[in-house]
């Protein structure tokens, strides 16, 4: 299950299953949307990205889903591996103002459990 | 592994040091980035240039000084650090600034300030 509280938001599931990442994001006129990675010792590594005319994009593995309506973005994960544990950051790129500045999500830790 | 290369991984520095954080890449790239991560929080933006010109200082201290002798490196320089300035400092790049594209990250370098 998914707990939130003083410490990075943990998201824990079953090697096998699929994961749900969610991500709520704050302006409006954000038109691009990014999913990073982030192992232990590492630096983010980019997963999947989607502009803002569109609603779903898959990849290997993976889907990114994209609500405009209530500026929500989530990233499900099929067959969740233990290659999958790390930090998850959503991202949001603003037209306007500051155009190319990724403003990040909090993120969620997943744990997979073998 | 990842393309773009930063060094040292570790530094560990006393407050009237003066030392230098090496980015490179080698992937034509045109914007390069400067973060900084605290633990279990997202990157937090401090420069960004484009094109080997400073187009962006998010208000950072004057004790860091970043520096691009060409479109292939990012040089952070540090004098006089605080302890509060221990963190993850991750250079990224991206095709070019202003544009609806991913960023790169490199894998870090973790700063102690003792």
């Amino acid at each position: 299950g998914e707990s939130v509280g003083l410490h990075l938001p943990t998201l824990s599931v079953q090697e096998g299953d699929n994961s749900i990442i969610n991500c709520a994001y704050s302006n409006s006129a954000s038109d691009y949307f990014i999913w990073y990675k982030q192992e232990s010792g590492k630096g983010p590594q980019f997963i999947i990205d989607i502009r803002s005319n569109m609603d779903k994009r898959q990849g290997q593995r993976v889907t990114v889903l994209l609500n405009k309506t209530v500026k929500h973005l989530s990233l499900q994960i099929a067959a969740t591996q233990p290659g999958d544990s790390a930090v998850y950051f959503c991202a949001e790129n603003m037209r306007g103002g500051s155009q190319g500045n990724l403003i990040f999500g909090k993120g969620t830790k997943l744990s997979v459990k073998p | 592994d990842t393309e773009v290369t930063q060094t040292p991984k570790h530094l560990v520095m006393g407050m009237t040091n003066k030392k230098s954080l090496k980015c490179e890449q080698h992937m034509g790239h045109r914007a390069m980035y400067w973060y900084k991560q605290k633990a279990k929080k997202p990157p937090e933006l401090m420069f960004v240039y484009s094109y080997e010109k400073l187009s962006i200082n998010e208000s950072v201290p004057s004790r860091f000084s970043p520096e691009c002798p060409n479109s292939s490196l990012l040089n952070l320089h540090l004098h006089a650090l605080q302890p509060e300035d221990s963190a993850l400092y991750l250079c990224a790049s991206s095709q070019v600034w202003g544009l609806s594209q991913p960023q790169h990250f490199g894998d870090g370098t973790r700063l102690s300030i003792l």
